[in-house]
């Protein structure tokens, strides 16, 4: 069974860098894209970006330029970075199993979430 | 890139049909049949309900149905039940390789 949790600090300064990574198990990331996804209270869900397990990215052209994603294959995690946050990037942060080139495009798993609010 | 649009809110009693639209873009939902659909009920985990356009995810019940033409994709729920009281969100795969997700709508059964 594929499982994937979110973990980091869920109190980030206004101006910082928010760092949140995915712990995948039940399966390797080789292959598969993976992304973060949000929610703002009260919005609806933003795609952040997604890297694959080769490395290659890409990310949402709202939020590039703040965007940072990585991967490391061998400890099955990957890696969000979204630099200088403002109370407006305060929201659910979700990391989800999005596809695999060429086979599917969807997000077919995803975390439980971890709740970012951005406050001084 | 604009999210896709989706009405705000549908409602229907029980046994009742409701279909939700999705409007992209020759760019999205247009261009490739990789639109897909999302369920979340209130504090929860959004699920894959329905993906390349009509195929239902395991597990989902018939009465999720799905359909496109031209730029606009659907989501159908036959025969309402309570537990589908929920948002809803279509996504689509774009041509500049990122994905977008609709504004939601939120399905109220009466």
């Amino acid at each position: 069974q594929v499982q994937l949790q979110e973990s980091g600090p869920g109190l980030v300064k206004p101006s910082e860098t928010l760092s949140l990574t995915c712990t995948v198990s039940g399966t390797f990331l080789t292959s598969h894209y993976w992304s973060w996804i949000r929610r703002p209270p009260g919005k609806g869900l933003e795609w952040i970006g997604y890297i694959h397990s080769t490395g290659s990215s890409s990310y949402n052209p709202s939020l590039k330029g703040r965007v940072t994603m990585s991967v490391d294959t061998s400890n099955d995690h990957f890696s969000l970075r979204l630099s200088s946050v403002t109370a407006a990037d305060t929201a659910v942060y979700y990391c989800a199993r999005s596809g695999s080139p060429y086979f599917y495009y969807h997000m077919d798993v995803w975390g439980r979430g971890a709740a970012v609010t951005v406050s001084s | 890139q604009s999210a896709l649009t989706q009405p705000p809110s549908v409602s229907g009693s029980p046994g009742q049909s409701v279909t939700i639209s999705c409007t992209g873009t020759s760019s999205d939902v247009g261009f490739y049949n990789r639109v897909s659909w999302y369920q979340q009920p209130a504090g929860t985990v959004p699920k894959l309900i329905i993906y390349e356009v009509s195929n239902r995810a395991s597990g989902v019940p018939d009465r999720f149905s799905g359909s496109k033409s031209g730029t606009t994709a659907s989501l159908t729920i036959s025969g309402l039940q309570a537990e589908d009281e929920a948002d809803y969100y279509c996504s689509s795969y774009t041509t500049s390789s990122t994905y977008v997700f609709g504004t939601g709508t939120k399905v109220t059964v009466l």
